[in-house]
């Protein structure tokens, strides 16, 4: 069974372009968590979706970050302006209907120049 | 916020060898999980211990938690090469909302 896609893997853009990383999760895993991990934070939950509605977004750090779930089986997040200081690798996870754990992603390495 | 500490930051040992990480967290749990997380690659769900359990075993992996000292260990034993990875703990905050800790790193040398 195919695990939770991301995409691009990898991302280098200039200071002020418009980013869009996209997942798709398990089949059947009604929760997707957005999370940034960078060597100084560490794993930070951004935002998370149950049956595509956005319950928790107080992890978005400011305005230039959005997120959306148009259906189950697809969400993005964006980030406009980017800025050198979003240079992470973004982690798409989903979970099953009451499941305890996270299925992750590769993740998105992003790098804004 | 950050609910889980792991200690120590980095830990390497010779394969075949047990490697113990601990993680100490701050309010009341319903269960802490752990996690791997192999270089360049995402987290992987190792093992759940609930609230109401002192101890549990998956293959070569021994979990305790003493919620009275509010800390967990990771045992892994005889180590392998292929456990060259960063482990985190992580507690839930909320329905669904898990906090990580910031990871040990454990090196396993041939």
């Amino acid at each position: 069974d195919a695990g939770v896609i991301q995409s691009p893997r990898h991302e280098v853009t200039e200071m002020g372009q418009e980013v869009t990383l996209r997942c798709k999760p398990i089949s059947g895993h009604n929760s997707l968590f957005w999370y940034r991990q960078t060597m100084m934070r560490g794993l930070e939950l951004l935002i998370y979706f149950n049956n595509n509605v956005p319950i928790d977004d107080s992890g978005m750090p400011e305005d230039r970050f959005s997120a959306k779930m148009p259906n189950a089986s697809f969400s993005t997040l964006k980030i406009q302006p980017s800025e050198p200081r979003d240079s992470a690798v973004y982690f798409c996870a989903s979970s099953p209907a009451g499941g305890e754990t996270q299925y992750f992603g590769p993740g998105t390495r992003l790098l804004v120049l | 916020s950050q609910q889980g500490e792991e200690d120590p930051q980095a830990l390497s040992i010779q394969e075949g060898e047990n490697a113990t990480m601990n993680c100490s967290y701050k309010t009341s749990i319903n269960n802490l999980q752990w996690y791997r997380q192999n270089s360049g690659r995402g987290l992987v769900h190792l093992i759940l211990i609930r609230s109401n359990e002192r101890e549990k075993h998956s293959g070569r992996l021994r979990v305790t938690l003493d919620t009275s000292k509010k800390s967990s260990s990771l045992l892994i034993t005889a180590s392998r090469a292929a456990d060259t990875a960063s482990y985190f703990c992580a507690t839930e905050e909320g329905a669904q909302k898990l906090v990580f800790g910031q990871g040990t790193r454990l090196t396993i040398n041939p």
